[in-house]
Parts: C-alpha cells; sequence; structure tokens
C-alpha cells in the first residue's frame, strides 16, 4: 500500500524556521518525483516545490523562493521541506504529493503549519 | 502565472444529477489539465489527467473534455460519496496552478 506520511508541523513565530518530512512507503521511492502542495486554512491549493528523483532539478513558487529549501534523501525514503523566515501567510496544512507536475497521483494527509505570534 | 477559473464556485445538486463544472485557463494550456476531488480534511484524489483520462479505479460516471483554455469535469449521475470539492489544476507552466475550487453540496 502506497503511504505518504508528513510530520514537522507545528506553530512558530513570524520569522521562524520548521523543517517538514514526508516519509514514503509501499512503492519505489526513489523513482518518482516529489512535490510540496500546500492549502491556507479554507483556501484553495498551492502548489509550492518540485524535486527530481535524484534531486537534480529543483522548483519553487515564486512566494517561497529564497526561503523555502526542498530536498530528499532516496536512502531513507524522505522528502524535506526546510522553512525559514516564516511569515503569517505561509500557515497551512502543507502535502506531500507523488508524481511529475502533471500528474500528482498520491497525497499524504498533511501537516499544518501555523505561523502567529 | 496562468489564471485557472472555476464555474460554479458552489453548487448544490440531489443524487442522481447530472453536474457540470466548468475550468478556464487565462492561455492556451492544450489539454494540460487535471481534476481532482477533495473530502474535508482529506488529501486531494486525482480523478482525469490530460483533461479527459480517466484515473484508474475512479468510477466512470466521472469524465472531462476540452482543450486550449476551456475544459469541463462532468459527473453523470451524481452519488452520495461525491458530495466533496472539486478543483482543475494545469501544469502547462510554471509555476502549477490549481482553479479556486468548486464545493459540490447536497440539494
Amino acid at each position: 500500500e502506497v503511504q505518504l506520511v508528513e510530520s514537522g508541523g507545528g506553530l512558530v513565530q513570524p520569522g521562524g524556521s520548521l523543517r517538514l518530512s514526508c516519509v514514503a512507503a509501499g512503492f519505489t521511492f526513489s523513482s518518482y518525483e516529489m512535490n510540496w502542495v500546500r492549502q491556507a486554512p479554507g483556501k484553495g491549493l498551492e502548489w509550492i516545490s518540485y524535486i527530481r528523483e535524484t534531486g537534480s532539478t529543483i522548483y519553487y513558487a515564486d512566494s517561497v523562493q529564497g526561503r523555502f529549501t526542498i530536498s530528499r534523501d532516496n536512502a531513507k525514503n524522505s522528502l524535506f521541506l526546510q522553512m525559514n523566515s516564516l511569515r503569517v501567510e505561509d500557515t497551512a496544512v502543507y502535502y506531500c504529493a507523488r508524481g511529475p507536475l502533471g500528474y500528482l497521483d498520491f497525497w499524504g494527509q498533511g501537516t499544518l503549519v501555523s505561523v502567529s505570534s | 502565472d496562468i489564471q485557472m477559473t472555476q464555474s460554479p464556485s458552489s453548487l448544490s445538486a440531489n443524487v442522481g444529477d447530472r453536474v457540470i463544472i466548468t475550468c478556464q485557463a487565462s492561455q492556451d494550456i492544450t489539454k494540460s489539465l487535471n481534476w481532482f476531488q477533495q473530502k474535508p480534511g482529506k488529501a486531494p484524489k486525482l480523478l482525469i489527467y490530460d483533461a479527459s483520462n480517466l484515473e484508474t479505479g475512479v468510477p466512470s460516471r466521472f469524465s472531462g473534455s476540452g482543450s486550449e483554455t476551456d475544459f469541463t469535469f462532468t459527473i453523470s449521475s451524481l452519488q452520495p460519496d461525491d458530495f466533496a470539492t472539486y478543483y482543475c489544476q494545469q501544469y502547462d507552466n510554471l509555476p502549477i496552478t490549481f482553479g479556486q475550487g468548486t464545493r459540490l453540496e447536497i440539494k
């Protein structure tokens, strides 16, 4: 069974940092492109970052460029999102999603990040 | 960025009804469009990819059509499990973008 389990969310003050993790199971993680997508409370979906299977290609949305860093450890079946200089508007549920940009075929259940003073 | 505009934003319907949701792109995206279903507190689920292809395991009452800038998502006969929010998503250009969502409610 395919599983993606996110963790690392929580309450942080503006300007703070958090590191999100997504652990994969049930498929060959190293063979898949991966993404982070977020959803602010009561709002729609916003794609924020992509990483190729080997980590050789990375993309970011403008809203997080320069503040967030995506990475992966294929030996540990894990995807990461390092979030620095957090803003109130970064408050959202963060999902990891498997697949190329045109085929996000499986998503984790998400982890909530709250940025507030 | 490519803007995706869904219509309607919300919709009330009965079990058994035929439901149509539209999605308009701000520029030509050929057939680079997917449809997702999301239930409250749950992750999105891919239903339709490349505008008209049914994802494995998705019931055939769901379908999609369209190309360039205008797309349609149809549920042929609404079932109780279908009440959810639906999103279109384009992947023709970075950043990939989603429509604002269509909330489908029970009448």
